[in-house]
């Protein structure tokens, strides 16, 4: 049962605009939720984290929305680069953070 | 400061073999973390551990063990190997401190195991 559901396995965006990936969740325990970038060959290195009682945070050019109502959160990157060109999964953990759930991924394709 | 190491990158075993993998987590952290991954299917939690104890576990078969030591050095082991155990084996490690806030985990490199 995949708690944590990535629906795009792919996207393809210009360089500079906007690329926007989506997440979205099942139990309503998860509180607090993680992006993770991966290149291959390479393990997943973190980007950015949100708890439930945000919902929104920001660092630098990466943003994470959360919309705990609709239980899905999104990544944004903008403006967007060809070495942001990736696999990027999101995580949600509850409240015990033992324990995180990943979607299956994204992979971003950044055009020049 | 280290991150998380894992070893060794890269091995080949043959079916039926058993296998170990070995994580050393990032200093002062006290939960590490294992994780399958495999084409099309993201991330898959084994098990984490915390002071030598397994507090969590994932839905994969008996013949996916692990271990952590004193030292918070984690070893987990793959016993009568099968083809479709070819992955990337994951291990993470975080402070857990007992409230997810904050509490990131960070990956290793990875372990690419191959079953011939």
């Amino acid at each position: 049962d995949q708690q944590v559901k990535q629906n795009s396995p792919s996207l393809s965006v210009q360089e500079g605009r906007i690329s926007i990936l989506n997440c979205d969740y099942t139990n309503s325990m998860f509180d607090y939720f993680l992006w993770y970038k991966k290149y291959p060959a390479e393990g997943p290195t973190f980007l950015i984290s949100i708890s439930s009682i945000k919902d929104k945070n920001e660092d630098g050019r990466f943003t994470v929305f959360l919309n705990k109502s609709a239980k899905h959160l999104s990544l944004h990157i903008v403006p967007s680069q060809p070495g942001d060109s990736a696999v990027y999964f999101c995580a949600a953990s509850a409240q015990d953070g033992n324990q995180f759930y990943f979607g299956t991924g994204t992979s971003l394709t950044v055009i020049p | 400061k280290a991150g998380v190491t894992q070893t060794p990158r890269y091995l080949i075993k043959t079916r039926g073999q058993q296998v170990t993998l070995s994580c050393s987590p990032i200093s002062g952290h006290r939960s590490v973390s294992w994780y399958q991954q495999t084409p099309g299917q993201g991330l898959q939690f084994l098990f984490e551990y915390f002071s030598e104890t397994q507090r969590n576990k994932g839905n994969f078969p008996g013949r996916f063990s692990g271990r952590q030591f004193s030292n918070s050095r984690s070893e987990m082991n793959v016993s009568t190997l099968e083809l479709g155990d070819s992955a990337l084996y994951l291990c993470a490690s975080s402070l857990a401190t007992g409230s997810n806030s904050g509490n990131t985990i960070y990956f290793g490199e990875g372990s690419w195991l191959t079953v011939v």
